[in-house]
């Protein structure tokens, strides 16, 4: 079974310009997690999207970021225009519905990022 | 609002040696508690994890934590360390009435030959 997977998996863009991040959970994951971990800082969470609504979008950072995941499948990320703070590693990651397994916890499967460089 | 502590961002260890990263949560109810791993150039991977079962949990490679909640510590340690252990190691935490997962800053282990 494929693992969470993101592409790029890395992107150099100047300042000011606009990229895209793209995120394909694992099969039949409902929930889409987005994280950031801004250089030699803690990994920072972003936003969650349940199918195709998002649950909880408290750690997006301002609205340069939009976040999309239509039809509920593959998500997008994109930074417009970008800054040089914008610069770091993004994570997806996703899991199954929780109320499936209410006992137990649902794991959250990471892909391996996306490095992202504002010069 | 819960939040974990990692202390030290770097750890070396010799071949061999005990391994002990330090991790402490701040939540007003036990939560859910996470190690992960990432290896260079490769995503986050779970090495274990504490869900109110047994406190002193095993995981992948050899390694285990042991839930204390009087000191809310989720300590990992592996007895003998292995130079493939060279790896970024991040501590994790959720409530347990959701998955909004939020982490450590991360400590970063050496295994010295």
């Amino acid at each position: 079974e494929a693992g969470v997977t993101q592409f790029p998996s890395h992107s150099v863009i100047e300042k000011g310009q606009t990229v895209t991040l793209r995120c394909d959970p694992i099969s039949g994951h409902d929930n889409l997690y987005w994280y950031r971990r801004v250089m030699g800082k803690e990994i920072k969470f972003l936003l969650h999207f349940v199918k195709e609504s998002k649950q909880d979008e408290s750690g997006m950072p301002n609205n340069r970021f939009l976040a999309e995941r239509t039809g509920g499948t593959y998500s997008t990320l994109k930074v417009q225009p970008a800054e040089l703070e914008d610069s770091g590693v993004y994570f997806c990651a996703s899991s199954q519905d929780i109320g499936l397994a209410a006992a137990d916890y649902n794991e959250q499967f990471f892909g391996p990022g996306t490095r992202l460089t504002v010069l | 609002a819960q939040s974990v502590t990692q202390l030290g961002s770097h750890v070396s260890v010799s071949e061999g040696a005990l391994v002990l990263l330090r991790c402490n949560y701040s939540s007003s109810v036990p939560p859910y508690l996470f190690w992960y791993v990432q290896y260079p150039n490769q995503g986050l991977q779970l090495l274990l994890k504490y869900t109110s079962a047994a406190t002193l949990v095993k995981g992948i490679n050899g390694f285990e934590a042991e839930f204390k909640k009087s000191e809310t510590s989720f300590h990992l340690t592996k007895p003998s360390a292995h130079m493939s252990d060279a790896a970024e190691y991040f501590c994790a935490v959720t409530p347990r009435d959701n998955n909004d997962m939020r982490f450590g800053a991360g400590t970063r282990l050496t295994v010295k030959p």
